[in-house]
């Protein structure tokens, strides 16, 4: 019972280098977002994909790419690291359509942008 | 644009009760969340109440609800240890089921 999976857990990076972070659900959920949490900020929604082969920005997509590769897989990208990306970034999910369903979390990826 | 609001930092003793504070902008939101975040791990949804009700009772949680005011709260009664963690408002804005999430509050319980 996986859930929402994310990889890496960690990750540590230099200025200017890029990186994607991998995230899959087994719940066959249709919506699947990013975001990024910072102290004192809350959650704030970099980007999300209501359904396989959409994607929208959030509030915070400046410096980040996605790709919704398939129903299961939701990936963010950084195509050029920033210090001010350092964060702790979570993907979720959550069915589409029925009611407003609740978001399922994974446990994070700690990133750090030296 | 949705707002959410809550205070950062809450500490009660062991036994008594905590009440977290939230307040929202966002007048057409549908369902309003309660998420749990423990140290080093991912939002766990505690509890959610629908905008047309007033309360919600779930065991320990009890969730209030003044739609006028646009004001939620989440009372844990008996709080324990286990309970130490950081607690988060969310507000349903509809289309895609997206969210909007207060800063968090950081519940302390001392012994």
């Amino acid at each position: 019972n996986a859930g929402v999976t994310q990889t890496p857990k960690f990750q540590v990076l230099k200025t200017g280098q890029s990186m994607t972070l991998q995230c899959a659900q087994d719940m066959n959920h249709n919506s699947m977002y990013w975001y990024r949490q910072d102290p004192g900020m809350g959650l704030r929604l970099i980007y999300y994909s209501a359904s396989e082969g959409t994607t929208d920005k959030g509030e915070v997509p400046n410096g980040y790419n996605v790709s919704r590769l398939n129903k299961r897989e939701f990936s963010l990208r950084l195509e050029s690291a920033a210090p001010s990306q350092t964060s702790v970034y979570f993907c979720a999910s959550s069915v589409t359509g029925v009611d407003n369903q609740p978001q399922h979390f994974g446990d994070g990826t700690r990133l750090s942008i030296l | 644009g949705e707002d959410v609001e809550q205070s950062l930092f809450l500490s009660v003793r062991e036994g008594d009760s905590s009440v977290i504070n939230c307040t929202y902008t966002d007048s057409s939101s549908t369902y309003l969340y309660w998420y749990k975040q423990e140290p080093g791990a991912g939002l766990q949804l505690l509890t959610y109440i629908f905008s047309n009700m007033d309360m919600k009772q779930d065991q320990r949680l009890t969730v209030l609800l003044n739609k006028k005011d646009k004001h939620l709260s989440l009372r844990i009664a008996d709080t324990q240890t286990g309970d130490s963690a950081i607690y988060f408002c969310a507000e349903g804005t509809g289309g895609g089921n997206k969210l909007t999430f207060g800063t968090g509050t950081q519940l302390k319980v001392e012994l």
